[in-house]
């Protein structure tokens, strides 16, 4: 089945410093979704991309859906200790011949930040 | 407003005994998803209903594994016989339109099979 690349697999910063971390995949997607996940909770939503070449924002967190439809990247400006979490990809496949496109999850960023 | 909502947050049990994880999805949503986390698997979908209608369980691990959403606002993963292997986070999630919609996600059920 299709399997997503994330890298890297974590990260140990400073307060203040820019963080980037990307996806990438052998087969095309429809849909980019980056999540965040705190511990103890599920993952919430950060950013959702549906077209190739799309730049979003979201406070701080910038995001890109790849112009090969195969990648995607997240960039953080100014971390903050609130920024600990693992961080996931997900890429939606093209339906083709089922209902629907399945979502397929990237293994996770695991981003500690120092005050 | 009220997100997806699970239950219990943690479940511990002996192997061999049945398991039930409830879940309840955000109102109006017609997509519902059970997710399984482990740390060296992440995160696999093992079920997805789409109008109370099981669309996919190509996930599901084993007989062993049943899920059922008798309506809209309910739905059920059920283990049995539990096994430890089976030890993990459970996610229920939910959508609007359809698979390729956002996913929300409650907090999961942590389960502990001894």
């Amino acid at each position: 089945g299709q399997q997503l690349n994330q890298s890297p697999q974590s990260m140990f910063i400073q307060e203040g410093e820019d963080v980037s971390m990307n996806c990438t995949s052998s087969s095309i997607f429809n849909t980019w979704l980056w999540y965040k996940q705190d511990p103890g909770e599920g993952p919430v939503l950060l950013i959702a991309l549906y077209k190739a070449g799309e730049l979003t924002s979201n406070g701080r967190l910038t995001a890109q859906f790849g112009i090969t439809r195969k990648d995607s990247f997240l960039n953080i400006s100014a971390s903050i200790p609130s920024d600990v979490g693992i961080y996931f990809c997900a890429g939606v496949s093209p339906a083709g011949g089922t209902s629907y496109g399945k979502l397929t999850f990237g293994q996770g960023t695991i981003l500690t930040v120092h005050p | 407003d009220a997100g997806v909502i699970q239950s219990p947050r943690h479940e511990v049990t002996e192997m061999g005994q049945e398991v039930t994880l409830r879940c309840k999805p955000i109102s109006g949503h017609n997509s519902l998803f059970w997710y399984r986390q482990t740390m060296m698997r992440g995160l696999e979908l093992l079920i997805y209903f789409n109008n109370n209608v099981p669309i996919d369980d190509s996930g599901m691990p084993e007989d062993r594994f049943s899920a059922k959403m008798p309506n809209a606002s309910f739905s059920t993963l059920k283990i049995q016989p539990s096994e430890p292997r089976d030890s993990a986070v459970y996610f229920c999630a939910s959508s609007l339109v359809g698979g390729d919609s956002p996913l929300h996600f409650g907090n999961g059920t942590r389960l502990t099979v001894t």
